[in-house]
Formats: C-alpha cells, sequence, structure tokens
C-alpha cells in the first residue's frame, strides 16, 4: 500500500514534443506529491508538487495533472527540450511533505534532436 | 544559500569493511533524512532526523547500518560490516518543517567489492 507506481521506465520524445509521465498510487493517506529531476552523478532537485485540493498546477512548461478519485498523477513537459534529458521521479508523503517521500522507480527521458 | 554537502563523493571498499558517510544539510533545516537510491531504483528511506532525534529509522538495517546527528547539524551514516547488496548511492536531504520540499546532496557512490 506504500508503493508508488511510475510509468514508462523509458521514454523518448522529439525536441519540441509533450512528454508525458505517469504515477498511480495506493495510499489515499498521501497529500502530497512531488516530481524530481535527476541528472547522472547529481542528487534528485524537486521540479514541481501537487496537493489533493486541486487538480493541475503548472510551472512553466511542467505541468502535473492529478486524479484524486483515481489515485493517479501525471507530469507533462510542454515543448521538449534537450536539457530536459534526465531520470523523473514521482513520489508521495504523508502529512504535507513533513515525512518520508516514496518514490516511484523513475523514468529515463531522452529528447532526440 | 548552499546546498547539502556530502563527502566523500566515491568509496569503494570489500565486503565485511566498515563505512562512514557525511552529511551537512543547508543551514536552519531541522530535518535531515539519508536515503538509499540503488541503481535503477528510486531513492528508499533509511532514516529521518528531526534537529538530533529519529522520526523514522523503520527502514534502517539496525544490524549493520547506524547514524547519528549531532548537535542537530551534520550527520554520519556508517555501515559495519558492509555487504555486496550495499553498493548503491547514498543520498543526504534536507528541508525545513513547511513541506516545501527537500534539497538532496549530490550523495556517495559506495561500490563493495
Amino acid at each position: 500500500q506504500q508503493q508508488v507506481k511510475q510509468s514508462p521506465q523509458s521514454l523518448i520524445v522529439q525536441k519540441g514534443g509533450i512528454s508525458i509521465i505517469n504515477c498511480a498510487y495506493e495510499n489515499t493517506a498521501f497529500d502530497y506529491f512531488p516530481w524530481y529531476q535527476q541528472f547522472p552523478g547529481k542528487g534528485p532537485a524537486l521540479l514541481i508538487a501537487i496537493r489533493p485540493d486541486v487538480s493541475e498546477k503548472k510551472e512553466g512548461r511542467f505541468t502535473i495533472s492529478f486524479n484524486k478519485s483515481a489515485k493517479q498523477f501525471s507530469l507533462h513537459i510542454m515543448d521538449s527540450q534537450p536539457g530536459d534529458s534526465a531520470t523523473y521521479f514521482c513520489a508521495a508523503s504523508i502529512n504535507f511533505g513533513n515525512e518520508k517521500l516514496t518514490f516511484g522507480t523513475g523514468t529515463r527521458l531522452t529528447i532526440i534532436p | 544559500e548552499a546546498g547539502v554537502a556530502q563527502s566523500p563523493r566515491y568509496k569503494i571498499i570489500e565486503k565485511r569493511q566498515s563505512v562512514a558517510f557525511w552529511c551537512n544539510p543547508i543551514s536552519g533545516h531541522a530535518t535531515l533524512y539519508w536515503y538509499q537510491q540503488i541503481l535503477g531504483q528510486g531513492p528508499k528511506l533509511l532514516i529521518q532526523f528531526q534537529n538530533n532525534g529519529v522520526v523514522d529509522d523503520s527502514q534502517l538495517p539496525k544490524d549493520r547500518f547506524s547514524a547519528e546527528r549531532l548537535k542537530g547539524v551534520d550527520s554520519t551514516l556508517k555501515i559495519q560490516p558492509a555487504k555486496l547488496e550495499d553498493s548503491a548511492v547514498y543520498l543526504c536531504a534536507s528541508s525545513l518543517l513547511t513541506g516545501d520540499g527537500y534539497t538532496f546532496g549530490s550523495g556517495t557512490r559506495l561500490t563493495v567489492v
């Protein structure tokens, strides 16, 4: 029940296209859903996060869509750029992020010219 | 603001040896986490500190792993004795209490041979 399932495992998108990564969770106590971006040799960096009182949050080219009834959330990267090539992790937490994060398994995104 | 500092960056040891990792969180961050990231997987929490007290160490293999956070600032994570399956990146992260996301360090890559 603590798992967060992430798909796809890897994704190749053309420059300028839309990258979509999906996550699903079981624990209805989760109330904070961040996405992290990780480059090789670096720690994960917070990209964008959402709480379940809203269905969508947008920051620049990055959008989280959240479906509380389906217990699913997704990351959309618009106008994908080669610099977006990285591994992306979804995560979930209780207590609005003040507790441990449960991470998904990661998606390796490659943006091709 | 300075980020989360970790050292060493890399460590190679033989199985059954001991090893220690050091973390200096962002100044003023009361919460400190140690995560283990095995290659190809998402980070998994080992231990969470609030100031110098342990909040969650339920997934810490206590027969071989130990961690401390003296004076509520720096932290060390120790493995003794190491096993082959301990090969991973050990990430330290810190956060304020506001649930606005962690800041991760770049991690220590441990290889046990």
